[in-house]
């Protein structure tokens, strides 16, 4: 069974730095893209960026580009995301989710919750 | 960017009752391979979101057939022929023909 696990709550200063981990397990690791996924509270879903485990390619949102880095550790088949200068509005629900080689994303993890407070 | 606009933003149903959401995109989504890169996802409350259908009429693995999508080019519709409980959330469609991928608002449902 394909599972993704992500790390836990965080809460962070406003110009802090946020790294959110997404654990993989039941694939192989560098087969699939890893995307993620921003969900503000009570909003929709906003695609972020996908990370390529075999090579460590990247891309991203125009929208967080130069605050976002996707990165992947193929020695512990985990992505992680890592967000920079935070703000409150960045005060949100952060998924992971893979393609499995599809045009869709199946399955995601189960989301962590970060929250930018003063 | 695509922009993906869906109607209604909510909807109150009688169970057993249909339901039907509709989800425009600004662009075609219809690739040159002859796919239509247009997906819906259910969020159930508190849960990540799962995918319903893929590619505007194929239902997931496991997804009742009471879900069925239809459309083409940059109209889309996704019907639940009767609405059941467990089928509260918000609906997501998505496009996928480009980066960046994009969702539509979201379409509430809940139970009268």
């Amino acid at each position: 069974e394909v599972q993704l696990v992500q790390s836990g709550a965080e809460v962070k200063k406003p110009g802090a730095t946020v790294k959110i981990s997404c654990k993989v397990s039941g694939y192989t690791f560098t087969d699939y893209y890893m995307h993620w996924v921003q969900q503000a509270p009570g909003k929709g879903l906003e695609w972020m960026g996908l990370v390529d485990p075999e090579d460590g390619e990247t891309i991203y949102a125009e929208k967080f580009q130069g605050r976002v880095t996707i990165t992947a550790d193929t020695s512990t088949d985990t992505a992680y995301m890592e967000l920079s200068s935070l703000r409150s509005e960045d005060t949100a629900v952060y998924y992971c989710a893979t393609d499995q080689g599809h045009s869709w994303f199946d399955p995601w993890g189960q989301g962590t919750l970060v929250t930018v407070s003063s | 960017d695509i922009v993906m606009t869906q109607t209604p933003l909510s909807l109150s149903v009688t169970p057993g009752q249909p339901a039907s959401i509709s989800c425009k995109s600004s662009q075609s989504l219809l690739h040159s391979d002859g796919k239509t890169y247009l997906y819906w996802y259910l969020q159930k409350p508190g849960q990540s979101p799962q995918l319903l259908i893929y590619e505007v009429s194929n239902r997931f693995s496991g997804v009742p057939d009471r879900f069925s999508g239809s459309g083409s080019g940059t109209d889309f519709t996704l019907k639940i022929s009767r609405v059941e409980a467990e089928d509260v959330g918000v609906y997501y469609c998505m496009q996928s023909i480009q980066l960046p991928r994009t969702f539509g608002q979201g379409t509430k449902v809940e139970i009268k």
